[in-house]
């Protein structure tokens, strides 16, 4: 069964403090493993997609990395609008007719503080 | 171009009645898919269609819950009857496969209250 687990589970840090969110993962044959932005009350905004290992990928701030069996998102010198739940997801051996099976971890919920 | 939309934002109802929430997933998208998230489970996917047709039901929690995609431009999801622990934001997402990747874009969600 395809297992995502996210770690922590809740990070604060101050504005220009740099981190990194961590997912680990099981899954028989990645076909994918996608990050996911949460703001409070909306849905899920789709941040990258990596599909294998050594792969990165970067948008303003954010920066992800895949391994074998994890996947880093690092956040470089965050602003207060980088606050928001992280979600990380992995299509894997489960494919459904026309489309992957997503299996989502819990989260991390990140806090920038001014 | 518009994003997933999702029918009504917030819903609040009794326990017992019916409750019925609807999506119009992205023109062009083939795939839809049905979730909810709650604190203690995350986020579940409890059903999804590819061109129209529900291909997997296997996270639908009982038999209270049915789905429904008459076209591609349309999809419901139907409690009934309601209970106080199907309270969770119900979300919709839609793909469209191409050169082997799909990814899944999500609509802002239906926050639904059984009381």
């Amino acid at each position: 069964e395809d297992q995502v687990t996210q770690s922590p589970e809740a990070l604060r840090l101050q504005e220009g403090e740099s981190s990194s969110l961590n997912c680990s993962y099981t899954v028989s044959g990645l076909r994918g493993l996608f990050w996911y932005r949460q703001d409070p009350g909306k849905g899920p905004e789709f941040l990258f997609t990596l599909y294998s290992a050594g792969e990165e990928k970067e948008k303003e701030r954010l920066k992800a990395t895949l391994t074998k069996k994890e996947s880093f998102l690092h956040i470089t010198a965050p602003k207060p609008e980088d606050s928001a739940t992280y979600l990380c997801a992995v299509g894997g051996g489960e494919y459904l007719q026309g489309a992957q099976k997503l299996v989502f971890g819990q989260g991390t919920r990140l806090t920038i503080n001014p | 171009d518009a994003g997933v939309i999702q029918s009504p934002r917030h819903e609040v109802t009794e326990m017992g009645q019916e409750v019925t929430l609807r999506c119009k997933p992205i023109s062009g998208h083939n795939s839809l898919f049905w979730y909810r998230q709650t604190m203690m489970r995350g986020l579940e996917l409890l059903i999804y269609f590819n061109n129209n047709v529900p291909i997997d039901d296997s996270g639908m929690p009982e038999d209270r819950f049915s789905a429904k995609m008459p076209n591609a431009s349309f999809s419901t999801l139907k409690i009934q009857p309601s209970e106080p622990r199907d309270s969770a934001v119900y979300f919709c997402a839609s793909s469209f496969r191409r050169g082997g990747t799909d990814t899944q874009y999500f609509g802002p969600g239906t926050r639904l209250t059984v009381l």
